[in-house]
């Protein structure tokens, strides 16, 4: 069964820094993995897809990075702002047609 | 439609009741999938549709929860005999093609609450 695991669980950050969210998974025969956002209450809002055969994707100031064979994303934001305020959630999915997600990230970028 | 819409996006029931969730995805969108996320965690998969059919019912936890997409577009899930442990945002996610390949789009939730 795929596990997947986000480190750290929170962070916060003032504003002006580059943030640095981590994501592993137990099984690396993925297909693609996906970053998304979630505000609170809110559905969830994708960011980046990486398919299996990319090692990064990037979009403004996201960059999300891919190691398959370990098992490992990061997800970048640079120059982080009180807007990027959110949980950051992480997910893979692989052959089952399953997308497995971690238990995200809770961001806070202090103005 | 423009993106995927959910109703009701909240619902308050009492235990033992019936309720139904709808899903209305992307327009051509072939793959469905319902997710159930609770408090402070990941969400967690469901069920998933290909065109009409369900391809992988595993996550439903049991007898009590069904879905139906009958004409391979809007889905509904079903939940009988409601608990209160079946509280939780019930989210919907669309997908053209196989999923394995394409990008998950998801609606803003419907938050089912059980007194």
């Amino acid at each position: 069964k795929q596990e997947v695991t986000q480190i750290p669980a929170a962070l916060s950050v003032p504003e002006g820094e580059n943030l640095v969210l981590n994501c592993s998974f137990t099984d690396s025969a993925i297909y693609n993995l996906q970053w998304f956002r979630q505000d609170p209450g809110k559905g969830l809002t994708s960011l980046l897809l990486i398919q299996s055969s990319q090692r990064e994707q990037t979009s403004g100031r996201l960059n999300a990075s891919l190691d398959k064979s370990s098992g490992r994303s990061t997800l970048y934001i640079a120059a982080s702002q009180p807007g990027d305020s959110a949980t950051y959630l992480c997910a893979v999915i692989g052959a089952d047609y399953k997308l497995s997600f971690g238990a995200g990230t809770t961001v806070t970028v202090r103005a | 439609g423009a993106g995927v819409s959910q109703t009701p996006s909240n619902k308050v029931t009492e235990k033992g009741k019936y309720v139904e969730l709808r899903c209305d995805p992307i327009s051509g969108h072939t793959a469905l999938y319902w997710y159930r996320q609770s408090l402070g965690q990941g969400p967690e998969f469901l069920i998933y549709f290909q065109g009409t059919g369900a391809a992988d019912d595993s996550g439903l936890p049991n007898d009590r929860f069904f879905a139906v997409r009958p004409e391979g577009s809007v889905s509904t899930l079903k939940i009988q005999r409601t608990e209160r442990g079946d509280s939780a945002v019930y989210l919907c996610a669309s997908s053209l093609g196989t999923a394995n390949t394409g990008e998950l789009f998801f609606g803003e939730g419907s938050r089912l609450t059980v007194l």
